[in-house]
């Protein structure tokens, strides 16, 4: 059965730099998000992806972030600059359109912020 | 804005016993339903959905969820559980009619004794 992927599993990183997260929806999927989990909390929604662009996002989801689909596979989530509250489980979810509207999540990526 | 209230944090069942974990939402339309487990160190699996039509909905792993729209519940059953469910459970909602975001309760952790 197709899962959505996502790399790395665990990702340490500094302050201040910059970190990409890797997701690889399922193939055919058309809708394409992020959500995040800090340790504790609620999964939030972060942002949504449809046809190369963003189709809504959260308050959260401020120039610090960004996403893109390089190619016809990735999907990816930038932080341009970390901060410790940045650290959480990051999940990719992709959903297949065409009138099926559940969405499939990733194993999730673990950011820690140091 | 859309909302979702799991009110048990952790429950706990014996093994064989019969399950059903608690969720209510606010929204002012019928949202979409849906169950999604999580298994320590895994993502998020859809367990099952609702969209419309039959409120008894049949999902994965021998789950079931029954809308009612009076009360605003979609609780989770099951008749008989297995240690193997020992997980988290969460009831998330979206609103009907697109692919937009879905909005997560804060999760129940499920313990199973023998």
């Amino acid at each position: 059965e197709p899962e959505v992927t996502q790399t790395p599993s665990h990702q340490v990183t500094q302050m201040g730099q910059e970190v990409i997260l890797r997701c690889v929806p399922i193939s055919n999927h058309l809708y394409f998000y992020w959500y995040r989990q800090i340790l504790g909390q609620k999964v939030e929604f972060l942002v949504s992806f449809y046809n190369n662009e963003i189709s809504e996002k959260s308050e959260i989801f401020d120039d610090q972030f960004s996403v893109e689909r390089p190619d016809g596979s990735n999907f990816t989530l930038k932080i341009r600059s970390t901060k410790l509250e940045d650290s959480a489980m990051y999940f990719c979810a992709s959903s297949p359109g065409t009138g099926r509207r559940e969405q499939y999540f990733g194993p999730g990526t673990r950011l820690t912020v140091t | 804005a859309q909302s979702v209230t799991q009110p048990d944090i952790h429950i706990t069942v014996s093994e064989g016993a019969s399950l059903e974990l608690r969720c209510n939402y606010s929204y002012g339309a019928t949202p979409y339903l849906f169950w999604y487990v999580q298994s320590p160190g895994q993502g998020l699996q859809l367990l099952l959905k609702y969209f419309s039509g039959d409120t008894l909905v049949q999902g994965i792993k021998g789950f079931e969820a029954e809308f009612k729209r009076s009360q605003s519940s979609f609780n989770l059953r099951k008749p008989s559980v297995h240690w193997s469910d020992a997980a988290e459970y969460f009831c998330a909602v979206g609103a009907p009619g697109g692919y937009q975001k879905v909005t997560f309760g804060i999760g129940t952790k499920l313990q199973v004794i023998p």
